[in-house]
């Protein structure tokens, strides 16, 4: 199965700026997903990027606010513009293979805003 | 739009005893289940995925999918406190974007 490598593992930022989370895949991949997860809550999809293509923003997110880049298909990036205390919570990308069942999960990144 | 629900909200078992976990879900058109462990808002840990009806099993932890009942379960034998985690249920929808949909979870403690 793919291997998504995140970074960074986590990170502490003020509020009023922007973080950049990376998502690396050791293979190519069609589709990206990101997901957010605050504490004790279950994982939400944020986004699906696919290559090439802008990315597909689920009820409550948006590209100002959370823009995503996916210039090839082993790499996407998620930006958390304007960090609030409100989005500190864990970021997940994700992949899957076409044609393929599994799903692979980046190791998190846990993000504080203070 | 899918809706995954699971229950119990928490469940404390003793060490070796079985913990049955549940879940429910809408979309009758999906087809890939899985369920995945968390350690205290760690990375995820895909325990067992399951595509058709009927039971599957990976070690410790077997799956029961029934989509005509729109749920399925994880069982977990002889549970150790290593096993006290979150447990959680995704579940696909229909469709060509792949999206995983994931329940709340179950928070499971296992006491010695």
């Amino acid at each position: 199965s793919v291997l998504l490598y995140q970074k960074p593992n986590r990170d502490i930022c003020q509020s009023g700026t922007s973080l950049k989370i990376q998502c690396v895949a050791d293979s190519q991949v069609v589709s990206m997903f990101w997901y957010q997860q605050f504490q004790e809550q279950s994982l939400m999809l944020m986004a699906t990027a696919n290559e090439g293509s802008e990315a597909t923003y689920e009820s409550g997110f948006t590209k100002d606010k959370f823009p995503i880049s996916r210039p090839n298909l082993t790499f996407s990036t998620l930006t958390v513009n304007n960090a609030r205390p409100g989005d500190s919570s864990i970021y997940f990308c994700s992949s899957k293979r076409q044609g393929h069942s599994d799903y692979t999960f980046g190791s998190g990144t846990r993000l504080l805003v203070i | 739009q899918q809706k995954v629900q699971q229950s119990p909200e928490s469940l404390t078992v003793s060490e070796g005893a079985m913990a049955s976990l549940n879940c429910t879900f809408s979309d009758g058109t999906s087809n890939n289940f899985r369920w995945y462990r968390q350690h205290s808002a760690k990375g995820l840990e895909v325990l067992v995925s399951i595509f058709s009806d009927g039971e599957k099993e990976e070690g410790r932890f077997t799956a029961h999918l029934n989509r005509a009942n729109l749920h399925v379960s994880l069982h977990i034998r002889e549970p150790q406190p290593s096993d006290s985690a979150v447990y959680l249920c995704a579940v696909n929808s229909g469709g060509s974007n792949y999206k995983l949909t994931f329940g709340k979870g179950t928070l499971l403690t296992v006491t010695p």
